[in-house]
């Protein structure tokens, strides 16, 4: 069965800064590991990852994957109260009808304080 | 344009009756899935819809949980006999290639 897990659950920092989330996967059939924050209902999309050591980054944002090691890290530098969010990571799915399908961890709640 | 709707965007019901969750996708969009998230948990998949392909139904928690989805267009996720396990916010997602859009959900109470 696929697996994803993040960590931490759930993290508290001040507004400035740097945080690290994690997340790890056995999955069969991998393509793609995907970041989405959620703050009200319907998670948005932040990252997409398919090749091991390329950093992506979006402004305070960027993510990184390893392939060998099968995980990948969020980071947000000079956190602000609007980060504060679930983050959650999903690996996507290579393989036959399962094709496109997304398993989500259980994500990491991020509290950033004034 | 517009993106992924779904309705209602809350719901309240009594245990047994039966719910029915519509999910209105992106124009184009030819994949389609439904996921549920109970209250601090991760997104758990339901349900995954490709074009005219079977579904992919690996991860209806049972039975009483279907989905069906006409063409490319609207699909409607049916809950038969809830019971109180059933409340969560039940998400739909729209994609062309690979990234997928999600709605706002819809909010189920079951009392």
């Amino acid at each position: 069965e696929d697996k994803v897990v993040q960590s931490p659950l759930s993290l508290v920092v001040h507004e400035g800064d740097t945080v690290t989330l994690n997340c790890s996967y056995e999955v069969t059939n991998f393509r793609s590991l995907l970041w989405y924050k959620q703050e009200k209902k319907a998670p948005t999309f932040l990252f997409m990852l398919t090749s091991s050591g390329i950093e992506k980054k979006s402004g305070r944002l960027s993510s990184i994957l390893d392939k060998k090691e099968l995980f990948s890290i969020l980071n947000i530098t000079a956190t602000q109260t609007g980060d504060s969010a679930v983050y959650l990571c999903a690996s996507l799915n290579a393989g036959g009808t399962s094709y496109g399908k997304l398993t989500f961890g259980q994500g990491t709640i991020l509290t950033v304080h004034p | 344009g517009a993106g992924v709707s779904q309705s209602p965007s809350n719901k309240v019901t009594e245990k047994g009756k039966d719910v029915e969750l519509r999910c209105d996708p992106i124009s184009g969009h030819t994949a389609l899935y439904w996921y549920r998230q109970r209250l601090g948990q991760g997104l758990e998949f339901l349900i995954y819809f490709q074009g005219n392909s079977a579904p992919d139904k690996s991860g209806l928690p049972s039975d009483r949980f279907s989905a069906e989805r006409t063409g490319e267009s609207v699909s409607t996720l049916t809950i038969q006999r809830t019971q109180q396990e059933d409340s969560a916010v039940y998400l739909c997602a729209s994609s062309f290639a690979v990234k997928q859009y999600f709605g706002p959900g819809t909010r189920l109470t079951v009392t």
